[in-house]
């Protein structure tokens, strides 16, 4: 296992309402990463983080936001969720160093999150 | 813009029949090309990581090759618990990992 831990495994949610996700990790690796998993498409990153403060956006970030204020923990948050992130959410980390990117992510198991 | 496409969709195979999954690709400069596979209701298992042409990787019954231009994943003698969905993805110039929408594969007994 790669010391990744999502919570909650499950949600079911409301139209309108805040959501947060977290993310937690073991391995103190530098870079934590936030996607999106849908029948039809790969997985799409949404927000990533390259240490404490540091974020930016992926490919499909309207409507997240995240934080990271410890290395091991960083957050995904729905402001207002709408049906259209009813979706599996995946984080990942990887280890620094490398030549930008060589190394592998890994993966937690996911969050099924369902916005009715 | 780093493109994947993974081919066939599904694949069903018979134990001890042998085959292979494509990921063909385009990319602006490679840095690395990943193979994953994912259990239904898991995250994605690292299995490879291929950095240039001619390169190969094994793990038991799974072999993993890269072209300029395609990669493959040879499944020799397959079992059922070999049966999962594998993902291919990579990394470019840009540092972003590219997924591809992945190979359902089942093995009957």
């Amino acid at each position: 296992d790669a010391g990744i831990t999502q919570s909650p495994r499950h949600k079911v949610t409301e139209t309108g309402t805040p959501v947060t996700l977290r993310c937690h990790q073991t391995e103190n690796h530098r870079y934590m990463y936030w996607y999106r998993q849908d029948p039809g498409h790969g997985l799409r990153l949404i927000h990533y983080s390259y240490g404490v403060k540091d974020t930016d956006k992926g490919e499909v970030s309207d409507g997240y936001s995240v934080s990271r204020s410890k290395t091991e923990d960083f957050l995904l948050t729905l402001e207002s969720a709408t049906s259209s992130q009813t979706s599996v959410y995946f984080c990942a980390i990887r280890a620094g160093g490398g030549t930008g990117g060589n190394q592998p992510q890994h993966f937690g198991d996911g969050t099924r999150l369902s916005i009715l | 813009e780093d493109q994947v496409t993974q081919s066939p969709e599904a694949l069903r195979l018979q134990e001890g029949e042998s085959s292979s999954l494509n990921c063909s690709y385009t990319v602006s400069g490679l840095r690395g090309l990943f193979w994953y596979r994912q259990d239904p209701g898991k995250g994605p298992e690292f299995l490879f990581t291929l950095y240039s042409a001619g390169e190969e990787k094994e793990k038991e019954r799974l072999k993993a090759t890269l072209t300029k231009k395609e990669s493959f994943l040879h499944i020799t003698a397959p079992k059922p618990e070999d049966s999962a969905t594998y993902l291919c993805a990579l990394t470019g110039a840009n540092s972003k990992l590219t997924f591809g929408k992945g190979i359902t594969l089942s093995v009957r007994p």
